[in-house]
């Protein structure tokens, strides 16, 4: 079982709806949780963190946590052709200085 | 402000040979983390240095070795390259402060032949 799981995609959504990114973890001592995004080419970028049970906005974007679960989503309300890249789901443990990365998923938004 | 760097951005080299990459910090920014990514893949931890020490390593076998200067640089070497060493290596930068908030470099891609 692979520490941190993602759909590798690609998920297709036409401009302005909203995607749905999935991730589940296997070690329940995880306490961060983060997501990236990756362009093409490029280095990831932190998008979101978070850090409790429930969820958490930034602009256009909503992570969600369910730690009884194991799994975290990241929504992206009202997409856009650039944020066409792949984004991955990343973990840590408290007080670890290790982050786990996902395989990540692709994203393609259709204009 | 300069973000992480890391030189160089390309590298081929042949089996058995050894590397080494470098990285150069956020400005402000004390640790420093090293990530193997083959292609289709996450970034896979090699292991993080703060204050010239290697805090943690992960899964890779002792060819990979590292070290952090005074000035909070770091080089990443890999020694008897092996055809799947082929992949980027991203450099990336935290305060200790906020660990949990790193910056990457554009990393090097490195080639094996």
């Amino acid at each position: 079982q692979k520490e941190v799981e993602q759909n590798s995609g690609p998920l297709s959504v036409p401009e302005g709806a909203i995607a749905s990114l999935n991730c589940t973890y296997s070690d329940r001592v995880s306490q961060s949780f983060f997501w990236y995004r990756q362009y093409s080419g490029k280095s990831p970028e932190l998008i979101m963190s978070i850090y409790s049970n429930g969820d958490k906005e930034d602009g256009r974007f909503t992570a969600q946590l369910n730690k009884a679960s194991q799994y975290v989503s990241l929504l992206i309300r009202d997409s856009q052709p650039s944020d066409s890249a792949t984004y991955l789901c990343a973990v840590k443990r408290n007080g670890g200085f290790k982050t786990i990365f996902g395989a990540g998923t692709r994203l393609f938004v259709k204009a | 402000d300069a973000g992480v760097t890391q030189s160089p951005t390309h590298l081929i080299k042949t089996r058995g040979q050894q590397v080494t990459l470098r990285c150069s910090p956020k400005s402000g920014h004390d640790t420093v983390s090293w990530y193997q990514q083959a292609l289709g893949q996450g970034p896979q931890f090699i292991f993080q240095y703060y204050e010239e020490e290697e805090r943690q390593r992960g899964n890779f076998p002792d060819r990979f070795s590292g070290h952090q200067f005074p000035n909070y640089s770091s080089e990443l070497n890999v020694n008897a390259l092996l055809l799947g060493d082929s992949a980027l290596y991203l450099c990336a930068s935290a305060v200790r402060a906020d660990q949990e908030t790193q910056y990457f470099g554009p990393g090097t891609r490195l080639l094996v032949l």
